[in-house]
């Protein structure tokens, strides 16, 4: 099984301020395709997740451009430049190249 | 517009079985796509159950395979869960899920007798 690990798993970030999460894969996730089947979600409170980013930096439509995505392999990370008070909740890495499965999540809240 | 909608019961007793069905809108589940369900215990992060592509090929999470069984109802555009022999631990909300974009609200299920 491919483990996922987040760190942070918790972030106070002031707003306007940037903030980063790693995410970190216990086996490489590119496939023999080319491409890296990796994922960043956003689960706002009392929402279901919503896509942010696939394939490691590709922006879902309506995705503000302060969301980033990098990495390659096994080390991935997720930037937002400028946080602002609707970027509050648990960010979740994903993997898809074996079945799937999620890192553990990291909270992130307003200073 | 695509839109997904779980239903079934919200509450389960131990051993029995957790049958959820999620209703697909604005997309035919045979035109392609994988169909998914994903658990979310009660503050707890999230969990991919398992899946089911439109050829009909499913593939189930190995903590769960033995007691996990997805499938298809082309006549209705929707797909179904069935979770046996259920304890406390599979309480949780449901989703349901069309590739990886598109979610359903939720199911909370409670497993108690």
């Amino acid at each position: 099984d491919i483990v996922l690990t987040q760190t942070p798993l918790s972030l106070s970030v002031t707003p306007g301020q940037p903030a980063s999460i790693s995410c970190k894969s216990s086996q490489s996730l590119l496939h023999s395709d080319g491409k890296t089947y990796f994922y960043w979600y956003l689960q706002k409170p009392g929402q279901s997740p919503q896509l942010l980013i696939y394939e490691v930096s590709r922006r879902v439509s309506g995705v503000p451009d302060r969301f980033s995505g990098s990495g390659s392999g096994t080390d991935f990370t997720l930037k937002i430049s400028r946080v602002e008070a609707e970027d509050v909740g648990v960010y979740y890495c994903m993997q898809g190249l074996y079945f799937r499965s999620f890192g553990q999540g990291t909270k992130v809240d307003i200073k | 517009q695509v839109q997904l909608q779980e239903s079934g019961p919200g509450l389960v007793k131990p051993s029995e079985t957790l049958s959820l069905t999620c209703a697909v809108s604005g997309y035919s589940i045979t035109s392609g796509y994988l169909w998914a369900w994903v658990r979310q215990p009660p503050e707890k992060g999230l969990e991919w159950i398992g899946s089911i592509y439109h050829d009909g090929n499913t593939y189930y999470n190995a903590s769960l395979k033995s007691r996990v069984s997805i499938s298809v109802d082309t006549s209705r555009n929707q797909f179904s869960l069935k979770l046996s022999s259920v304890t406390a631990a599979d309480t949780a909300v449901y989703y349901c899920v069309r590739g990886g974009l598109y979610w359903g609200q939720g199911a909370l299920v409670t497993v108690s007798s």
